[in-house]
């Protein structure tokens, strides 16, 4: 079956650096995206990696291997508004995306 | 660029009642929309997915004739569910994709269904 797995929650200080893991198995793949989803709102768009490496997009990076199934979203000088769900979603071979649940992310002061 | 519209956002009603709920994409084609459901602190559910001019794809367990799909320009499609009872309360969440052959779901920014 398809499955998307990430951590259900993460805590991180202000300033600091957090990495959120997904790891994905999909009936074949066309890429992978990463949302926010700040609470009682709808997902904004993060990023899209198709091919392997790190897409670096200002405070935000998500870097993918296609080989391990594996993505990542790397959020640097983190700030109290990036508290946050970030959802990992994957594309498969018939270009229907296959959400995660979801990573709750705190930040603290 | 990319942005989707979406109305109402919130709408509380009386048990029977139909909701009418829109999707438009304000400055893009939008060939293929979506339509999610989310309940407190899941993830997101996709109900069904509806390209311009034809019939929507439901998905398994969502019952088409009481959540109707209507996506009849490029640029707006509509959710109805029709005799609305307090279980259809939730958090629904439309999305668009333009043209090409990846692109990623802008979303609109949801409507809160409360049904008394």
């Amino acid at each position: 079956g398809q499955n998307i797995d990430q951590p259900t929650e993460m805590t991180a200080t202000e300033g600091a650096i957090v990495q959120i893991n997904c790891t994905y198995q999909t009936s074949g793949f066309n890429g992978l995206f990463w949302y926010q989803q700040h609470a009682g709102e709808a997902p904004t768009f993060l990023s899209y990696n198709v091919l392997d490496g790190l897409e670096e997009k200002g405070r935000f990076s998500s870097f993918l291997s296609r080989s391990k199934g594996y993505s990542y979203l790397l959020l640097k000088e983190l700030q109290m508004k990036d508290s946050a769900s970030y959802l990992c979603a994957a594309l498969d071979s018939n270009y229907q995306l296959i959400w995660g649940a979801g990573t709750k992310l705190i930040i603290k002061p | 660029g990319a942005v989707v519209s979406q109305h109402p956002s919130r709408v509380i009603c009386k048990s029977g009642t139909s909701v009418k709920i829109e999707c438009r994409s304000l400055d893009f084609q939008a060939t293929t929309m979506f339509w999610y459901r989310q309940f407190p602190k899941k993830s997101l559910m996709l109900m069904a997915t509806s390209n311009e001019g034809s019939k929507a794809t439901y998905e398994q367990g969502v019952e088409k004739d009481k959540f109707l799909i209507n996506h009849a320009s490029l640029t707006l499609s509509t959710l109805t569910v029709t005799s609305a009872h307090p279980e259809d309360s939730s958090f629904y969440i439309c999305s668009a994709t333009g043209t090409g052959e990846v692109q990623p779901q802008h979303f609109g920014d949801g409507t809160r269904l409360s049904i008394l």
